[in-house]
């Protein structure tokens, strides 16, 4: 069964850091794009990174440019995704979601993580 | 990165038509064939029910079918149920190498 398991979310301070990771399982994680997406309480979707096969080329969503940074780990099968100077505004349940082939949609997806910043 | 434009609501008695827009630019829209749409169930995962504008995945319902016409790509589903009773959002690539979501649309039942 393909499966994508999160990780990592929690109650954070502002200011502060976080890992959040993604756990992938049935299927051949090192094929695949990979991307993260984030919903705020009550709110819409939004989607905040996406990570080549080889962990090359890594767009930002402008929102969390040089704060996020994603990466993967294709020998454990395993996204991440690194949470640093966090704002309220970044409190969200945060999925990962498996690219396709070619990278331009998303086709599955975990059930999410929930991040809160907040003093 | 500004979200694309989708209509707050949109509502329907069971088994007729309804057509969700989803509004942006050349940048995104309708400058490539990769408008893919979601349907959110509330505190679940989002689904892929449509992608590539007008292809629907193996076992989504034929009810569910896409279109796009310039900077404008549509969601329709006919024939309405009350599981399709949800929240649905498309989602362009777009020129600088990112992707935005549409602002969401709540589809109800009657």
């Amino acid at each position: 069964e393909v499966q994508l398991v999160e990780s990592g979310g929690d109650l954070v301070q502002p200011g502060g850091s976080l890992r959040l990771s993604c756990a992938a399982s049935g299927f051949t994680f090192s094929s695949y794009w990979m991307h993260w997406v984030r919903q705020p309480p009550g709110k819409g979707l939004e989607w905040v990174s996406r990570i080549y096969t080889d962990g090359s080329r890594t767009p930002y969503a402008d929102s969390v440019k040089g704060r996020f940074t994603i990466s993967r780990d294709n020998a454990k099968n395993t996204l991440y995704l690194q949470l640093n100077s966090l704002r309220a505004e970044d409190t969200a349940v945060y999925y990962c979601a498996r690219g396709d082939l070619d990278g331009y949609f998303m086709d599955v997806w975990g059930e999410g993580t929930t991040v809160t910043v907040s003093s | 990165q500004s979200a694309l434009t989708q209509p707050a609501s949109v509502s329907g008695s069971p088994g007729q038509s309804i057509t969700i827009s989803c509004t942006g630019t050349s940048s995104d829209v309708g400058g490539y064939n990769y408008v893919s749409w979601y349907q959110q169930h509330p505190g679940k995962a989002p689904k892929l029910v449509i992608y590539d504008v007008s292809n629907r995945p193996s076992g989504v319902s034929n009810r569910f079918s896409g279109s796009k016409s310039g900077n404008t790509a549509s969601l329709t589903i006919s024939g309405l149920q009350a599981e399709d009773e949800a929240d649905y959002y498309c989602i362009s690539y777009e020129s600088s190498s990112t992707y935005v979501f549409g602002t969401g649309t709540k589809v109800t039942v009657l």
